[in-house]
C-alpha cells in the first residue's frame, strides 16, 4: 500500500534550518510529484512548493523563494524539504503529499516544527 | 495572484445536504480538487478534477464547477462528516492555490 512517512518533530532556534524527510513506499517514487504544504495551528493549508522526483525539477511558492530547498534521494525513495532562516512564524505542521493531475491522493502524517528561542 | 474564497463555516442538519462553495475568477476553467481534514489528521482527497470521487469516498460526496464557483455537495450528512474542507486549484500565475477552508458542522 502507498505510504508517505515523514521524519519526527523538530525544535529549532530562530535563524536555524530544518530538514524534513518524506519516505515513500508502495509505488514508483519517480512517477509522481511530491508537494509540501504547511499548516500553523488553527490556520489553513499553505502551499510551499513541488518537486519532480524523476528530474529533480522544483517550483517554489514566491513566499518561500530563497528560503526553501526541495531535494530527493531516489535510491531510498525519499524527498526532503529544507527551510532556512527560521522564525517563530514558521512554527507549523509540515506535510508532504503525492500528486498528479488527479489531485494529492496520499499524504504524510505531518511533522511538527517548532521555532522557539 | 489567484485567490480562492470559501465561507468560514457551514452548518447542516443531520441527514440533510451541505453545500460548500469555492469562489475564484473563472474557476470553471480550472480543475478543482477538494480535501477533508479532521482535527489532528492529514487532509484526505474527497473530490478530484471537479466531480470525481477517489475510491473509498462515499457517493454522498459530489462536486461541480462552473463560472466563478465550484461546489462540494455532501448529501445525507453524517456526524462523521464534520471537518474542515479545502478547495484547491493550479493556476499558471500562482501555481498551487488553496482556499481558506470551511468548517462543516453537523447539527
Amino acid at each position: 500500500q502507498v505510504q508517505l512517512v515523514q521524519s519526527g518533530a523538530e525544535v529549532k532556534k530562530p535563524g536555524a534550518s530544518v530538514k524534513v524527510s518524506c519516505k515513500a513506499s508502495g509505488y514508483t517514487f519517480t512517477s509522481y510529484d511530491i508537494n509540501w504544504v504547511r499548516q500553523a495551528t488553527g490556520q489553513g493549508l499553505e502551499w510551499m512548493g513541488w518537486m519532480n522526483p524523476n528530474s529533480g525539477n522544483t517550483g517554489y511558492a514566491q513566499k518561500f523563494q530563497g528560503r526553501v530547498t526541495m531535494t530527493r534521494n531516489t535510491s531510498i525513495s525519499t524527498a526532503y524539504m529544507e527551510l532556512s532562516s527560521l522564525r517563530s512564524e514558521d512554527t507549523a505542521v509540515y506535510y508532504c503529499a503525492r500528486s498528479d493531475s488527479s489531485g494529492w491522493d496520499y499524504w504524510g502524517q505531518g511533522t511538527l516544527v517548532t521555532v522557539s528561542s | 495572484s489567484y485567490e480562492l474564497t470559501q465561507p468560514l463555516s457551514v452548518s447542516v442538519a443531520l441527514g440533510q445536504t451541505a453545500r460548500i462553495t469555492c469562489g475564484g475568477n473563472n474557476i470553471g476553467s480550472k480543475n478543482v480538487h477538494w480535501y477533508q481534514q479532521k482535527p489532528g489528521q492529514a487532509p484526505v482527497l474527497v473530490i478530484y478534477r471537479d466531480s470525481n470521487r477517489p475510491s473509498g469516498i462515499p457517493e454522498r460526496f459530489s462536486g461541480s464547477n462552473s463560472g466563478n464557483t465550484a461546489t462540494l455537495t455532501i448529501s445525507r450528512a453524517q456526524a462523521g462528516d464534520e471537518a474542515d474542507y479545502y478547495c484547491q486549484v493550479w493556476d499558471s500565475s500562482t501555481a498551487v492555490v488553496f482556499g481558506g477552508g470551511t468548517k462543516l458542522t453537523v447539527l
